[in-house]
């Protein structure tokens, strides 16, 4: 099936800073989901990207896919402490009726004050 | 509150055990998903169940089981437990031909 390997593993970002997760296929990806799971919750869904090329943004969360469709990133823009968590890309795969996520490791975001 | 709920919410058990990990979907929701989450591991698909009956199987170990019933509520079968079965198991759904999965609180199995 297909893998996405997602980095980096940690990031620590004072508040307010940046933050960047990048997700990468060795395969062209159909489409590509991202979840946001809080700590000591469960994975939520943020968006789906699916076509070539795509930039969609929510609020300060900026999703792009890119155009060979093999890649992922998540910006987040001046963070606050809400964005905490781990953020994890994830493959739906589709095919005799299989329709299972594939998540990357997941990238934990710890917001320093 | 994603509208779908599991039980128990935690369970400790001796290896060698049997446990049951139940899951309700939300409301209208066919297709039920089975995932381990363990900290070397990642979120790990293990199994799908779509109107009743199995659609995929993941990395799903032969000493597990699930199925889903008339009522499209699923269950999950873990045998002969192992230290390293001790992991967080969610269950998602979604509906018919839709993209996003909604997960449950999870199931937080300990194996002692």
């Amino acid at each position: 099936g297909q893998q996405v390997m997602q980095i980096p593993q940690y990031q620590h970002v004072q508040e307010g800073e940046d933050f960047t997760t990048y997700c990468n296929s060795s395969t062209t990806l159909s489409n590509i989901q991202w979840y946001k799971q809080r700590p000591g919750g469960h994975p939520v869904f943020l968006i789906q990207l699916v076509k070539s090329g795509e930039v969609k943004k929510q609020k300060r969360l900026t999703f792009q896919f890119g155009e060979a469709k093999k890649n992922s990133s998540l910006h987040i823009t001046a963070t606050q402490t809400t964005d905490v968590g781990t953020y994890f890309c994830a493959v739906m795969y589709s095919g005799g009726g299989a329709d299972g996520l594939t998540f990357g490791k997941g990238t934990h975001l710890i917001i320093q004050p | 509150d994603s509208g779908v709920t599991q039980t128990p919410k935690h369970l400790i058990t001796a290896t060698g055990q049997r446990v049951t990990l139940r899951c309700s979907p939300r409301s209208g929701d066919l297709s039920v998903y089975w995932y381990q989450q363990s900290l070397d591991q990642g979120l790990q698909f293990l199994i799908q169940y779509y109107n009743g009956e199995e659609r995929a199987k993941g990395n799903i170990l032969e000493r597990f089981s699930a199925q889903q019933f008339p009522d499209l509520h699923s269950e999950l079968n873990l045998s002969s437990l192992e230290l390293g079965d001790s992991a967080l198991y969610f269950c998602a759904s979604s509906e018919a031909g839709g993209t996003e999965a909604f997960f449950g609180q999870g199931t937080r199995l300990t194996v002692v």
